[in-house]
């Protein structure tokens, strides 16, 4: 299996410029997740999925985040309008989860999608 | 929310030296991730714990959660270069993490 597939692996756009960041899960994984990472922050959870439905998006920052899953095997993560303190390294996740833990499973992480935001 | 405190924030020990990396959570947890990252890359899983007093080994890698589930140590037996990075622990269920130790392993 070739692992989970994230691109573009860096970005670097403008103010205001809109930005979509592109997820393919390990197939017959059905939960995804969609984590940032900074040096002031840490690593933190945006929003995850189960069997292509949001289950939590407590953690996505506000309204110019927006998250979608279509299908299985592929999701993304849109910021409208982009802003300089979006600069981050974005993660996508996938694992098996069970009906008990739909958060549960081993997660395997992507390479990561570095944002740069000018 | 459930917060992750990992201890030391960075270490640095000679090669073959043990050493351990402890992480406190402020509530129970249900289950804790270890994942190793090398800088600008994924995180890599090390293992998963779930019940309390349950230990598990990696090669040279040994992790454990305490009886009382707030707890979790990781260690790491006769270092090498190779295990160089940032260990960070996570929470399974609330999808925490810890703000990570860098950890250098000098040969």
């Amino acid at each position: 299996d070739a692992g989970v597939i994230q691109s573009p692996r860096h970005e670097v756009t403008e103010m205001g410029q809109e930005v979509t960041l592109r997820c393919k899960p390990i197939s017959g994984h059905n939960s995804l997740f969609w984590y940032r990472q900074t040096m002031m922050r840490g690593l933190e959870l945006l929003i995850y999925f189960n069997n292509n439905v949001p289950i939590d998006d407590s953690g996505m920052p506000e309204d110019r985040f927006s998250a979608k899953m279509p299908n299985a095997s592929f999701s993304t993560l849109k910021i409208q309008p982009s802003e300089p303190r979006d600069s981050a390294v974005y993660f996508c996740a996938s694992s098996l989860a069970t009906s008990q833990t739909l958060s549960g499973g081993t997660q395997y992480f992507g390479p990561g999608t570095r944002l740069t935001v000018l | 929310s459930q917060e992750l405190e990992q201890s030391p924030q960075s270490l640095i020990v000679q090669e073959g030296k043990n050493l351990t990396i402890n992480c406190t959570s402020s509530k129970t947890l249900y289950g804790l991730y270890w994942y190793k990252q090398k800088y600008g890359e994924g995180l890599i899983f090390l293992m998963m714990l779930q019940k309390g007093g349950e230990e598990k080994s990696h090669e040279k890698i040994t992790a454990k959660l305490d009886e009382k589930k707030q707890q979790s140590s990781l260690h790491i037996t006769a270092s090498q270069p190779s295990h160089a990075g940032i260990y960070l622990c996570g929470a399974t269920r609330q999808l925490t993490f810890g703000s990570g130790t860098q950890l250098t392993v000098l040969p």
